[in-house]
């Protein structure tokens, strides 16, 4: 079956620091691989996303490459605001065609930026 | 444009009752998704629908059904409730094309309470 593993938090960094959340998966087929971000009190949104091998993915300031050989998503930026201060979750889509097919997701990474 | 809304926001029920949750799509959206989020768990996807019909359905029991208008709009509900089912409840639509994936737009969620 479909499996998403990424490492625990919660992540605490302060202000301009880099970010690294590391992301594999497992998937039957060929899985198109996304970050999806949820602040608090709120719902998911998606942050990125990559649908074929190399593709990176990117959306403010963060990036992800989806590499096959690795089986891996990790997700990165280069500075981080406080404002990023989030629960991120990586998450695979693996259907065998067209269509909205589920989502499975890890079990997310709390990260906290400080002043 | 409205995105996607759920109700009620919260929700306390006892074991053995039944609840109904609801979800309106985003507008323009014909399929619609429906996750469980337990607490520091990622998003388990329980069902989907389509054309009024559940395409897909994820590893959760039969007491867990659903239903989706003509208007696309659908509802959750869940049957003999156990403790174990308290979490955030989120819906989440798309539209339905040719793509190799459909991006799925979260609601806020319904945080269901089971004493």
């Amino acid at each position: 079956g479909n499996s998403v593993t990424q490492m625990e938090g919660p992540v605490t960094l302060s202000e301009e620091a880099f970010l690294t959340i590391n992301c594999t998966y497992t998937a039957t087929g060929y899985p198109s691989l996304f970050w999806y971000v949820q602040y608090p009190g709120e719902g998911l949104q998606l942050l990125l996303k990559a649908t074929k091998a190399d593709d990176k993915g990117s959306n403010k300031g963060f990036e992800a490459t989806y590499r096959k050989e690795t089986t891996s998503f990790h997700l990165e930026k280069g500075s981080v605001q406080v404002s990023d201060s989030a629960v991120y979750f990586c998450a695979l889509s693996a259907g065998s065609g067209a269509g909205s097919y589920q989502l499975t997701f890890g079990k997310g990474t709390k990260l906290s930026v400080i002043p | 444009d409205a995105g996607v809304t759920q109700s009620p926001t919260h929700l306390i029920k006892t074991r053995g009752q039944q609840v109904t949750l609801r979800c309106s799509p985003k507008s323009g959206h014909d399929t619609v998704s429906w996750y469980q989020q337990a607490l520091g768990q990622g998003p388990q996807f329980i069902f989907q629908y389509y054309e009024e019909e559940e395409r897909q359905r994820g590893n959760f029991p039969d007491r867990f059904s659903g239903h989706q208008f003509p208007n696309y709009s659908s509802e959750l509900n869940v049957n003999a409730l156990l403790l174990g089912d308290s979490a955030l409840y989120l819906c989440a639509s798309s539209l339905e094309t040719l793509a190799l994936y459909n991006e799925q737009f979260f609601g806020p969620g319904t945080r269901l309470t089971v004493l």
